[in-house]
């Protein structure tokens, strides 16, 4: 398909274990952001891509969280030592530098 | 102060009504604004991007303040389907203070529900 892919759609796992969150985005789409919204809640910034330069971190919310981007390719969110406060719906969107941002369908993640 | 702020409603309003929502923002600096709708539980998606003379689509109103720093959302005739979440984005050209290259920011966005 040509829209932003996320895997895994749903991931459940046990507090205090490491998870990998995917995303592919749209083919040649320079920016790629990664957001985190909590039940009920808006977006949340985590971590902003844009091609080759270094990556806006100021949204990842403890050094738990890290996540890396090849390229303009396929970008990775890594959570190690998860808590129940990570359970949310992750969000990856890919854009044309500053163009609207198309989103992926979200990773459901849910911490027992 | 938050960057992009919308009024987190719900705003309950029965079908056939007009309803707007404003967004402010704070940097001066941002350039072009968009309007996402968020569905229940699903991604948000692009509804209309915001021009300076204003834009319509269909029932879609939107407005742009540069003077005042705010956007506005006007729904006429509204029906069921449109209950969402709507959230304001405002892009920022440039780097922000903290050099950072980062330019779109999202509101929280604005509960809409529209009564049978």
């Amino acid at each position: 398909g040509a829209g932003v892919s996320q895997s895994p759609s749903n991931k459940v796992t046990e507090k205090g274990k490491d998870v990998e969150l995917r995303c592919d985005p749209i083919s040649g789409h320079t920016a790629l952001y990664w957001y985190r919204q909590r039940l009920g809640q808006g977006l949340e910034f985590l971590i902003y891509f844009q091609g080759n330069s270094a990556p806006d971190k100021s949204g990842l919310p403890s050094d738990r969280f890290s996540a890396e981007r090849t390229g303009e390719s396929v970008s990775t969110l890594t959570i190690q030592r998860t808590q129940q406060e990570d359970s949310a719906v992750y969000l990856c969107a890919s854009s044309h530098s500053n163009q609207p941002q198309h989103f992926g369908d979200g990773t459901r993640l849910s911490i027992l | 102060r938050k960057e992009v702020e919308q009024d987190p409603g719900p705003f309950n309003v029965p079908e056939g009504a007009t309803v707007a929502f404003n967004c402010t923002y704070s940097n001066s600096a941002s350039q072009s604004f968009f309007w996402y709708r968020q569905d229940c539980r699903k991604e948000p998606k692009l509804l209309m991007s915001v021009y300076s003379s204003g834009n319509e689509d269909g029932r879609f109103t939107a407005q742009l303040n540069r003077a005042s720093q705010y956007i506005s959302l006007l729904i006429r005739d509204s029906k069921l389907s449109d209950s969402a979440t709507y959230l304001c984005v405002v892009n920022m050209e440039g780097r922000r203070p903290s050099g950072s290259a980062r330019q779109l920011t999202f509101g929280s966005g604005t509960q809409l529900t529209v009564l049978p």
